[in-house]
């Protein structure tokens, strides 16, 4: 199940379950949105983007969804493998003129053999 | 042929100390960044430079100073500093801004 932790909220999952991890976005006019992976000791890496004209774009093993009404993110990650243990964020691409990539507060997938 | 290379991987100094990180990217991107992940996780953008330019600056203090001397390289200076500032400083790389950024493997700033 899901719950808060002290530092990050944390989704334990057996492996071969599917996955689904959430993203609020703050800002209405952002049109671009990413999912990133952070492994322990690495940097953030890009797993699926989409644009604001989609409500739905589909990768390999991930799915991310996009619900503008009300403003929320989805990433799914279908039959999760211990490989997927990481922290995941989404990012919106906001800000008028120049914009750069604001990153939400990440979620920790822990995946069970 | 790593795209976003970040030098040193950890650094450990005093308060007080002026220290230096150095980032390149090999992907032919106009625009790079620098990014501060505090102990829970949480990634604010601090600077974002863009052919040379600096774009955005986050409200950072001014102990902290990015130099581009090319497109290819961003480092970051900080003087004096503080308890703080020990955190994970990642640099990235991206094709205009708001765009899909590469991100380097960061480096781990211990302030004692």
């Amino acid at each position: 199940g899901e719950s808060v932790g002290l530092h990050l909220p944390t989704l334990s999952v057996q492996e071969g379950d599917n996955s689904i991890i959430n993203c609020a976005y703050s800002n209405s006019a952002s049109d671009y949105f990413i999912w990133y992976k952070q492994e322990s000791g690495k940097g953030p890496q890009f797993i699926i983007d989409i644009r604001s004209n989609m409500d739905k774009r589909q990768g390999q093993r991930v799915t991310v969804l996009l619900n503008k009404t009300v403003k929320h993110l989805s990433l799914q990650i279908a039959a999760t493998q211990p490989g997927d243990s990481a922290v995941y964020f989404c990012a919106e691409n906001r800000g008028s003129g120049y914009s750069t990539l604001t990153f939400g507060k990440g979620t920790m997938l822990l995946v069970s053999p | 042929d790593t795209a976003v290379s970040q030098t040193p991987k950890y650094l450990v100094t005093q308060m007080g100390n002026d220290k230096s990180i150095k980032c390149e990217q090999n992907l032919g991107h106009d625009t790079m960044y620098w990014y501060k992940q505090d102990s829970k996780k949480f990634l604010k953008i601090m600077f974002s430079y863009n052919n040379k330019e600096l774009i955005i600056n986050e409200t950072v203090p001014n102990r902290f100073s990015p130099k581009s001397p090319d497109k290819a390289h961003l480092n970051l200076h900080i003087n004096s500093l503080e308890l703080g500032d020990s955190a994970v400083y990642f640099c990235a790389s991206s094709i205009g801004g708001g765009t899909e950024a590469f991100f380097g493997q960061g480096t781990r700033l211990t302030v004692v």
